[in-house]
């Protein structure tokens, strides 16, 4: 399974672009990068995924690297509420078929007034 | 509106004692999920779910069961064979096992005294 690492935490203050790191570098040609975002005491929130190419949708843009061994979501004026612990996930695959996701401990993004 | 519940949000028991999670989604989704969630941690998988009447165990399945008799229903029991069942429980569904972002429920805490 491709592992991903994400720094522990991060600060951001309110208005400005928050950047969010993250390292596949085992990633295979087949695997998405998804991320999702955890608000205190409630089920994740999916964001944005990708393959190859930078998308973005109305929560957040998703750079991937031309190599694909890593990506940054950018939150591009954060507000207070978008603190919260946000997930980055390579969607691996097993020789069976079958899928699971996998979740890191992420990042706590802080998103300062 | 479609989404996935679960049911209830907070739940004590004793120790010793069994306890049924409900997870239910209307999103006709193939794949569902369980994962546990202690403080300050990540998700981690307990059981998965890609098609009715088929399950597979996840990293910490032992001490859980789980059982998919309906397409929108994936209970999860845990039994006294759990040793730290105290936790945060979250269920997720996707469209299918191999395509799809995964949908989370808000949910359940349970607490054993």
């Amino acid at each position: 399974d491709a592992k991903t690492t994400q720094p522990p935490s991060m600060d951001c203050a309110e208005g400005r672009a928050a950047n969010l790191p993250c390292n596949h570098s085992t990633i295979s040609g087949n695997e998405y990068v998804y991320w999702y975002r955890q608000i205190h005491s409630q089920g994740p929130q999916y964001i944005i995924h990708g393959l190859k190419n930078n998308e973005t949708n109305e929560m957040a843009s998703l750079i991937i690297t031309e190599d694909r061994k890593s990506s940054t979501l950018i939150l591009p004026h954060a507000t207070l509420r978008d603190t919260a612990v946000y997930y980055c996930i390579v969607r691996p695959t097993s020789t069976s078929g079958t899928y699971k996701y996998i979740f890191g401990t992420g990042t706590r993004l802080k998103v300062l007034a | 509106d479609g989404g996935i519940t679960q049911s209830p949000k907070y739940l004590f028991r004793k120790e010793g004692q069994n306890v049924t999670l409900s997870c239910e989604q209307n999103l006709n989704h193939d794949a569902m999920y369980w994962y546990r969630q202690d403080p300050g941690q990540g998700l981690r998988l307990i059981y998965y779910s890609q098609i009715v009447n088929d399950f597979q165990k996840g990293d910490i399945a032992e001490g859980y069961s789980v059982s998919r008799e309906k397409k929108e229903s994936f209970p999860l029991t845990v039994t006294s064979a759990q040793k730290n069942p105290t936790a945060f429980y979250l269920c997720a569904s996707s469209i299918r096992r191999d395509l799809g972002e995964a949908f989370f429920g808000q949910g359940t805490r349970l607490t054993v005294v």
